[in-house]
C-alpha cells in the first residue's frame, strides 16, 4: 500500500534549532497539503502545493515557517527556530487532481516535540 | 468563511449499538463536498464516508452512514453495532466544490465503544 508516507514520525528538538518534516504522496499525486494538529485540537490547514509551487499558504505562519515540494523528491516544511508553541502533530495529504471530490489521503503525521 | 462545529467532544456507546455524532457548517458555498474522518489512537487520518452536497441521497459505507440536511446544514455520522474498534477521535470536514482546496475541520469528538 504505497500510500503518503511521512518522516520521521518522532521529531525532537530545542528551542532554537531547526526542524525539517518530509512527506512522500502517493505515487502519481501533484498536490500536496500541509496541516497542524495542536493536542485536543483538530486539524488546521497551513500550506497548499503542487510540484514546484506554493498555492495557498494562508495557513502558515509568516515567519519561521517554509515550505516546498521540489520537482522531484519529497514535499519539505521547515520550521526555523523553533519554539515550545511549535510542539504539534503535522500531518500531510495528498490528491491526484484538480477538481472533483478532493478526497485527501493523510499521512500518518510527524509529531514534534520542542524541548 | 466555512466554519465546521462539533459539538460534543466526547461520546461512549455499548459495543453493538448505535451512536450518533453532530456537525454542523456554516457556508456561503450552494456545493461542496463533506466528510467523516476517523483518528484511533495511531493518529493516522482515515476516511470514513463522504458526502456531495448536491447528493439528496444519503451516503453509506457498511455499518456507517450519515443524515445531511442540507437546508439546515447538519451532517450527523451513524454508527450501527458499533464494535470496539470503532474507539477513535471523529472529525467532520468541509471542502468547497472549487478544485483541489483545502478542508476545514471541525474539533472533534471522542468516542469510546464499551464492552
Amino acid at each position: 500500500n504505497a500510500g503518503v508516507m511521512q518522516n520521521p514520525r518522532h521529531l525532537v528538538r530545542r528551542r532554537g534549532q531547526e526542524a525539517r518534516l518530509r512527506c512522500s504522496p502517493v505515487k502519481g499525486h501533484s498536490h500536496v497539503y500541509w496541516y497542524r494538529q495542536l493536542p485536543e485540537e483538530g486539524l488546521k490547514f497551513m500550506v497548499y502545493l503542487q510540484k514546484e509551487n506554493i498555492i495557498d499558504e494562508s495557513g502558515m505562519p509568516k515567519e519561521r515557517f517554509s515550505a516546498e515540494f521540489p520537482k522531484e523528491g519529497p514535499s519539505i516544511l521547515r520550521i526555523q527556530q523553533v519554539v515550545r508553541g511549535d510542539s504539534a502533530a503535522y500531518f500531510c495529504a495528498s490528491s491526484p487532481r484538480t477538481g472533483g471530490a478532493n478526497e485527501q489521503f493523510f499521512g500518518p503525521g510527524t509529531r514534534l516535540t520542542v524541548l | 468563511a466555512q466554519t465546521v462545529t462539533q459539538s460534543q467532544p466526547e461520546m461512549s456507546v455499548q459495543e453493538a449499538e448505535t451512536v450518533t455524532l453532530s456537525c454542523t457548517y456554516d457556508t456561503s458555498e450552494s456545493n461542496y463536498y463533506l466528510f467523516w474522518y476517523k483518528q484511533p489512537p495511531s493518529r493516522q487520518m482515515i476516511l470514513v464516508i463522504r458526502q456531495e452536497a448536491y447528493k439528496q441521497q444519503n451516503a453509506t459505507e457498511n455499518r456507517f452512514s450519515v443524515n445531511f440536511q442540507k437546508a439546515a446544514k447538519s451532517f450527523s455520522l451513524k454508527i450501527s453495532d458499533s464494535q470496539l474498534g470503532d474507539t477513535a477521535m471523529y472529525f467532520c470536514a468541509f471542502s468547497p466544490n472549487s478544485g483541489n482546496t483545502p478542508l476545514v475541520f471541525g474539533k472533534g469528538t471522542r468516542l469510546s465503544v464499551i464492552a
